[in-house]
């Protein structure tokens, strides 16, 4: 089965400064993809950033990206000039391919991480 | 566009009581997800069903919680005889199809306190 491992519970950045979470994976297969969401205090969760396992390239959107490390199961985020904004519990994800015939899409979750962001 | 919605954002049942969840997914999305939340911890999947079809309820934790999906919408998750342990937020999910990279959309979720 698959898991994932968010080992660091807090983090704390000052506005404008660059965060890294981490995140690591375990897993047989060869292909699946790998999410960071954000969870806000209103609980509604959102995707920040997704990567497909078979692309070497890191993702990056605006002032996210990611350090995707396939060898080691490796997936941390990065977050550029910090914003007030950013605060919330951010969960790494994981999702198998699924094959033809209706295999589920779920997703597995880390632990989180409680981002707070210093003014 | 309307996005996810769940309802009630919050309920509080005595042990023992029964509890139904409803979810309105985006209109148009083939799959649907329930995960449960504990307190301080990930969602867990629950259950998925792509339209009528529960295609997946290996998450459920016993035979008290059951999920419907009768038209292929609006989703209920039925909890019966609640005990605290179901205290939790249970968050619905949905997505367009069910290939693919296809981003899951959730919900605010509904808190669950049993007391």
């Amino acid at each position: 089965a698959q898991t994932v491992t968010q080992s660091q519970p807090e983090m704390s950045v000052q506005e404008a400064e660059t965060v890294t979470l981490s995140c690591t994976y375990d897993t047989s297969e060869s292909d699946y993809y790998l999410f960071w969401y954000k969870q806000p205090p209103s609980r509604q969760m959102i995707l920040v950033i997704r990567q497909e396992a078979y692309k070497q390239q890191n993702a990056t959107e605006n002032r996210f990206s990611v350090n995707f490390q396939k060898a080691a199961k490796s997936f941390s985020l990065k977050i550029s000039d910090s914003q007030l904004g950013d605060a919330a519990m951010y969960f790494c994800a994981y999702r198998t391919i699924p094959d033809y015939g209706g295999a589920t899409n779920k997703l597995i979750f880390g632990t989180g991480t409680l981002l707070a962001v210093q003014p | 566009g309307a996005g996810v919605s769940q309802s009630p954002r919050y309920k509080v049942a005595k042990r023992g009581q029964d509890v139904a969840l409803r979810c309105d997914p985006i209109s148009g999305h083939v799959s649907l997800f329930w995960y449960q939340q504990a307190l301080g911890q990930g969602p867990e999947f629950l259950t998925y069903f792509q339209n009528e079809a529960q295609l997946d309820k290996s998450g459920l934790p016993s035979d008290r919680f059951f999920a419907e999906r009768p038209e292929g919408s609006v989703s209920t998750l039925k909890i019966q005889r609640t005990q605290q342990e179901d205290s939790a937020v249970y968050l619905c999910a949905s997505s367009l199809g069910t290939k693919g990279l296809n981003e899951q959309f959730f919900g605010p979720g509904t808190r669950l306190t049993v007391l």
